[in-house]
C-alpha cells in the first residue's frame, strides 16, 4: 500500500506567477485535503475534496483553487502568487470518516 | 470559534525523562482530537487519535494522551523520552459534522532532547 505522495518537492516562483501542486492519495482514500504551513506555524486548512467535489473551504482567497480527479488524486492551483504564499503545502488523504494521512509536502518559495 | 492552543512553544527535556505536552481546544460539539509529529522538512505523522470511548488513548512510539472534557484538554505524554523524539508536535481538532472534515491545528510545540 503506497502512502500519500506530492510533487514537486521544492518549487521557486516569482511574484505574479501561477503554480500547480500535485497530490496522489493513499490507496482506498476518496477524500483529499490541502493545508498551508507557514514557517513556524501550524498547518492552515485550505480546502477539501470528496469524490471530485469541494467539501469545505478555509479562509483563503479564490486565487487558491483545486481539482480532484476520478482516481482521487488532486491538484492545488495558486494564481497571482504573492510573497506571503511562500510556505510548505501539505496534502492529506482520508476516507470521509477517518483520520487524515499526510504527504511530505511541497516547499514553495515566492521571490 | 473553534481553536487549539498549545501553550508551550518550546520544551527541552533530558533523554530518559518523562514528557507532557499540553493542548487545549475550543469546540462546541464532541471533538475529534489528534496529535501529529513533524520532523524537520517532513510531513505530519499521526501519533494518536481520540474519537470516543476510553479517554486515555495509546499511540505509536510509546505516546499516550488523555482527553479531559471538563478541562477542554488533550495532553500528550511519554514516560521516557528518546533522542529520536526531538521534533515538532501538533495537536489538532477535527471540525466537521460527523466526520473529521478539516483539521484545526495548534501552533505546535518544539521538543528538544538533551543527552
Amino acid at each position: 500500500e503506497t502512502g500519500v505522495t506530492q510533487s514537486p518537492t521544492h518549487l521557486i516562483k516569482t511574484r505574479g506567477q501561477q503554480v500547480t501542486l500535485r497530490c496522489s492519495s493513499q490507496s482506498g482514500h476518496n477524500t483529499v485535503s490541502w493545508y498551508q504551513q507557514a514557517l513556524g506555524q501550524g498547518p492552515q486548512f485550505i480546502f477539501q475534496y470528496y469524490r471530485e467535489e469541494e467539501n469545505g473551504r478555509g479562509n483563503f482567497p479564490p486565487r487558491f483553487s483545486g481539482l480532484q480527479f476520478p482516481n482521487y488524486s488532486s491538484e492545488l492551483n495558486v494564481n497571482a502568487l504573492e510573497l506571503d504564499d511562500s510556505a510548505l503545502y501539505l496534502c492529506a488523504s482520508s476516507t470521509i470518516r477517518n483520520e487524515q494521512f499526510f504527504g511530505p509536502g511541497t516547499r514553495l518559495t515566492v521571490l | 470559534a473553534q481553536s487549539v492552543t498549545q501553550p508551550d512553544i518550546h520544551i527541552t527535556v533530558s533523554e530518559g525523562a518523562s514528557l507532557e505536552l499540553r493542548c487545549n481546544y475550543s469546540y462546541g460539539a464532541t471533538p475529534y482530537l489528534f496529535w501529529y509529529v513533524q520532523s524537520p522538512g517532513q510531513g505530519l505523522q499521526l501519533l494518536l487519535k481520540y474519537f470516543s470511548g476510553d479517554t486515555l488513548v495509546q499511540g505509536i512510539k510509546g505516546f499516550e494522551a488523555e482527553f479531559k472534557r471538563s478541562q477542554s484538554s488533550f495532553n500528550l505524554r511519554k514516560p521516557s523520552v528518546h533522542w529520536s523524539d526531538a521534533a515538532e508536535y501538533f495537536c489538532a481538532v477535527g471540525a466537521g459534522s460527523g466526520n473529521t472534515g478539516k483539521l484545526i491545528f495548534g501552533q505546535g510545540t518544539t521538543l528538544q532532547v538533551k543527552p
